[in-house]
């Protein structure tokens, strides 16, 4: 199994709503990322989970709280969210070392819209 | 702020032409540079990881080389195919990051295939 599965694979909801996107591995993969696309952008890092535990926060702000329950499970909790976060939201994993050849494996993302 | 750029952002190839493209990167303080191909509401998939200057990829029709004295990678295809039709992302990772990889993406190169 090389997948990273994603879902919902769309979501649409109003700036009070709360919701939590959802991100599962079962390659053994100890390092969890989450990505932010907007249109016509590159994705660009927010969080790193290594070993169920953030190791990085690029300065998300706090409406997004990302959480590890266990190594293979990553989950996104959204919360007062404003429009200029509509994007397509990626997950990554990649196997547990910090060696250069670290591929990252994607899920398909989380099309979310906050109307 | 890292400044990972492509060219070009768009490209209509006829089937069966070869082509290429470019990922720039700054060139101090190398680690590695990954490229992935994502196809249209699908995963981005790894293509190729380089890490030394020089390092040429090459995976079926499709071949990576890396210059990281002026940092640059060159992405070439071969007698493209309609499959070929994607995305291609480079994405730079930069020495003495902590925890596990931070990749810093470029915004991509479009190529559509011309039946």
């Amino acid at each position: 199994d090389t997948e990273v599965t994603q879902t919902p694979k769309h979501l649409v909801m109003g700036m009070t709503n709360k919701k939590s996107l959802k991100c599962e591995q079962h390659m053994g993969h100890r390092a969890m990322y989450w990505y932010k696309q907007k249109a016509k952008k590159p994705p660009e890092l927010m969080f790193v989970y290594s070993y169920e535990k953030l190791s990085i926060n690029e300065s998300v702000p706090s409406r997004f709280s990302p959480e590890c329950p266990n190594s293979s499970l990553l989950n996104l909790h959204l919360h007062a969210l404003q429009p200029e976060d509509s994007a397509l939201y990626l997950c990554a994993s990649s196997p547990p070392t910090a060696r250069a050849k670290n591929i990252q494996y994607f899920g398909a993302g989380t099309r979310l819209s906050v109307l | 702020i890292l400044n990972v750029e492509q060219s070009p952002q768009s490209l209509h190839v006829q089937e069966g032409d070869s082509t290429n493209f470019t990922c720039s990167f700054p060139s101090s303080n190398f680690y590695a540079l990954h490229w992935y191909r994502w196809e249209t509401a699908k995963s981005p998939e790894a293509l190729f990881v380089m890490t030394l200057n020089g390092d040429e990829k090459k995976k079926g029709r499709i071949s990576a080389t890396l210059n990281t004295k002026e940092g640059y990678s060159y992405l070439y295809i071969k007698g493209s195919q309609p499959e070929d039709s994607a995305t291609y992302l480079c994405a730079f990772r930069r020495a003495r990051n902590f925890g596990n990889e931070k990749l810093t993406f470029g915004t991509g190169t479009r190529l559509t295939i011309i039946p």
